[in-house]
């Protein structure tokens, strides 16, 4: 079945970009049908969408997030990936890439990687 | 924006029946997912579209969805069904997830 890694630095500095890779296995990101997601939660809070992308590039962004957010995909490496500009402490969170069903009308996130722990601080 | 409203917490008794609540504006007109989440993992989909349930996930798990109450209801609750539990739906283009709701079995 497919199962999602995430990967990248655990500490990012103030004002610096964080960046975020998610890699895909038991299946292809090339194969279409799902969007690929990036999801975040606080310490001790709730969930929090990043946004998604499509295998062709399309990408949706949570308007809250959308100024600071590139979200790219990589099909020969079967990866996508984020990053998050100008970071502050409020952006330590654990990081979630999850795949969600391409629908007319919702979207569900299943599965999910096991999430990375990225903290902002000098 | 969309927003989903979650009981901070809920118990329930071994072999008893939880129900955990989500509302929202009509949310009966909108498709609903839950997840559960142990502590240190993953959230996992244990409900899709108001009353799916993925291959895997236990037939005690059901939900439903009407008006302005999405409801997760799990039968004959086990020590294992600990958990916080959240809903999410899909809004103006965006995800939303609910604040999350804490099971505890007694």
């Amino acid at each position: 079945q497919v199962q999602l890694q995430e990967s990248g630095p655990g500490l990012v500095k103030p004002s610096q970009t964080l960046s975020l890779t998610c890699t895909v296995s038991g299946g292809s990101i090339s194969s279409g049908g799902y969007y690929w997601s990036w999801i975040r939660q606080h310490p001790g809070k709730g969930l929090e969408w990043i946004g998604y992308i499509y295998y062709s590039g399309s990408t949706y962004y949570n308007p809250s997030l959308k100024s600071r957010v590139t979200i790219s995909v990589d099909t020969s490496k079967n990866q996508f990936s984020l990053k998050l500009s100008s970071v502050t402490a409020a952006d330590t969170a654990v990081y979630y890439c999850a795949r969600s069903v391409v629908t007319a009308t919702d979207n569900w996130f299943d599965p999910w990687g096991q999430g990375t722990l990225v903290t902002v601080s000098s | 924006s969309y927003e989903l409203t979650q009981p901070l917490s809920v118990s329930v008794a071994l072999g008893q029946t939880a129900r955990i609540t989500c509302g929202g504006n009509n949310i009966g007109s909108k498709n609903v997912h839950w997840y559960q989440q142990k502590p240190g993992q993953a959230p996992v989909l244990v409900i899709y579209r108001d009353s799916n349930r993925p291959s895997g996930i236990p037939e005690r798990f059901s939900g439903s969805n009407s008006g302005n109450t999405a409801t997760l209801t799990i039968s004959r609750a086990q020590a294992g069904d600990e958990a916080d539990y959240y809903c999410q739906v899909w809004d103006s283009s965006t995800e939303v997830f609910g604040g999350g709701t804490k099971l505890t079995v007694l």
